[in-house]
């Protein structure tokens, strides 16, 4: 059974950093994009941006180059979202994706999203 | 970017009733068109792909059509697990958006 499993919720003050995680089971995670997608509060999905964990390859919405790093490590089957400074903008629900296709892709199976909440 | 504008915004209907929610995309993705459904709480799930290959395990009252630029999304018959969000999403390019959301209210 193909699972995504994220890291639980997190309450941070804006100027520190944070790393949430994706752990992919039940499927080759090394041949499979992973993205990640964001939901603010009350508001609809935004792609922020994918990596294929076999190679790091990994591209960015411009929304969200230079915001937000996606890594992943396939020793462990993970892939990561980290911020180096949050802000009280970046509250929001974060979901990681896998993603299914050849050339387009679309999201067969969404993790269970990990809440980030961002307040001084 | 393509955008992806989804209509109606809101719907109110009843058990039984015949459901359609529209998406249009600002340019054509030809069949590469995703509709999710997404539950107060929880992670959307993927309904339809390639516009109107239906996803495992989804029930046959959920159905997809267009190409290009138009694409519909039909419940034939709905039911009271169906009250929801769905969302559009084009993945034409590697740079996919969303649309802004249909909710499924009950009437």
């Amino acid at each position: 059974e193909v699972q995504l499993v994220q890291s639980g919720a997190e309450v941070k003050k804006p100027g520190e950093s944070l790393k949430i995680s994706c752990k992919g089971s039940g499927y080759s995670f090394t041949s499979y994009w992973i993205g990640w997608v964001r939901q603010m509060p009350g508001k609809g999905l935004e792609w922020m941006g994918i990596i294929y964990p076999g190679d790091s390859d990994t591209r960015y919405s411009p929304s969200f180059q230079g915001q937000v790093t996606i890594s992943a490590d396939k020793s462990i089957s993970t892939a990561y979202l980290q911020w180096s400074s949050l802000k009280a903008s970046d509250t929001a629900m974060y979901y990681c994706v896998r993603l299914y296709g050849s050339g387009s892709y679309y999201s067969d199976y969404w993790g269970q999203g990990t809440l980030v909440t961002v307040s001084s | 970017d393509i955008q992806m504008t989804q209509s109606p915004s809101t719907l109110s209907a009843s058990v039984g009733d015949r459901v359609t929610i529209t998406c249009r995309a600002s340019q054509s993705i030809s069949s590469w068109l995703a509709w999710y459904q997404q539950k107060p709480g929880k992670a959307p799930k993927l309904l339809i792909y390639k516009a109107s290959s239906l996803e495992s395990g989804v029930p046959s009252r959920f159905s997809g059509s267009g190409s290009g630029t138009e694409f519909t999304l039909t419940i034939s018959s709905l039911q009271p697990d169906d009250f929801a969000t769905y969302y559009c999403q084009q993945y034409n390019s590697y740079l996919w958006t969303f649309g802004q959301g249909t909710k499924v209210e009950i009437k």
